[in-house]
């Protein structure tokens, strides 16, 4: 079946330490996405990636990085630089010929704490 | 700036009961409009889009929304709750803010729907 993988679905860090969040589709969409989810704070968007080999900023990005190398793949660092990083990290992907009717599709995410 | 709003962080209804969940947004152009259902530790689950055309929009698992120009709203329906129904609902707008298509989508908060039986 088609979708959205995302790995680790637990994931734990040290004080100091990067860690990376693994998302892969197998959609063929062009977009891909991430976001962080905080109770009561409903989506941010960290990240995002349009086309193989270019990412853009969105709202909260400071701390996080990412890369866009094939186009299945979209992987995310919390780099230590991000003082508050536990939360759940959702990953989603998007078909953007056709026009702004698409909807977005996600993985199952992964839930972060700090050890 | 472009917005969504969920005016209820949680709605109550008995099972059988018919139930909504309240969306507001504010859009420059024509809206592109989205329901998402999300269940505890899963990701958000595609529910259904206003994109042109009636205003009463069906989608999965008995839900639909009602679009309302005037009023700004994209509520959502659904006629006899369930049980299984109880989960996390956001409505989304596309983001057309500036050049080209970037598939972006702005979330409201979220609203918690709990269907007692």
């Amino acid at each position: 079946d088609g979708g959205i993988t995302q790995s680790p679905k637990y994931l734990f860090r040290k004080e100091g330490q990067n860690v990376t969040l693994s998302c892969e589709q197998n959609l063929n969409h062009d977009a891909m996405y991430w976001y962080r989810q905080d109770p009561g704070q409903g989506l941010r968007l960290i990240y995002y990636s349009q086309i193989v080999n270019d990412f853009q900023k969105g709202d909260i990005a400071e701390g996080y990085s990412v890369s866009r190398e094939k186009k299945e793949s979209f992987p995310l660092t919390v780099t230590s630089a991000q003082k508050n990083p536990t939360a759940f990290y959702l990953c989603a992907s998007s078909i953007l010929a056709g026009g702004n009717d698409q909807p977005q599709h996600f993985g199952d995410g992964t839930r972060l704490s700090i050890l | 700036a472009q917005s969504v709003a969920q005016p209820e962080d949680q709605v109550n209804v008995a099972e059988g009961n018919p139930l909504t969940v309240k969306c507001t947004y504010s859009v420059s152009g024509n809206p592109y409009l989205f329901w998402y259902v999300q269940y505890p530790n899963r990701g958000l689950q595609f529910l259904l889009k206003y994109i042109t055309g009636d205003n009463l929009v069906k989608g999965s698992y008995g839900f639909e929304a009602e679009f309302n120009k005037s009023q700004t709203s994209f509520h959502l329906k659904k006629p006899s709750a369930l049980v299984s129904d109880s989960a996390l609902y956001f409505c989304a707008v596309r983001d057309t803010q500036g050049s080209g298509n970037t598939g972006k989508l702005i979330f409201g908060q979220g609203t918690t729907l709990q269907v007692k039986p």
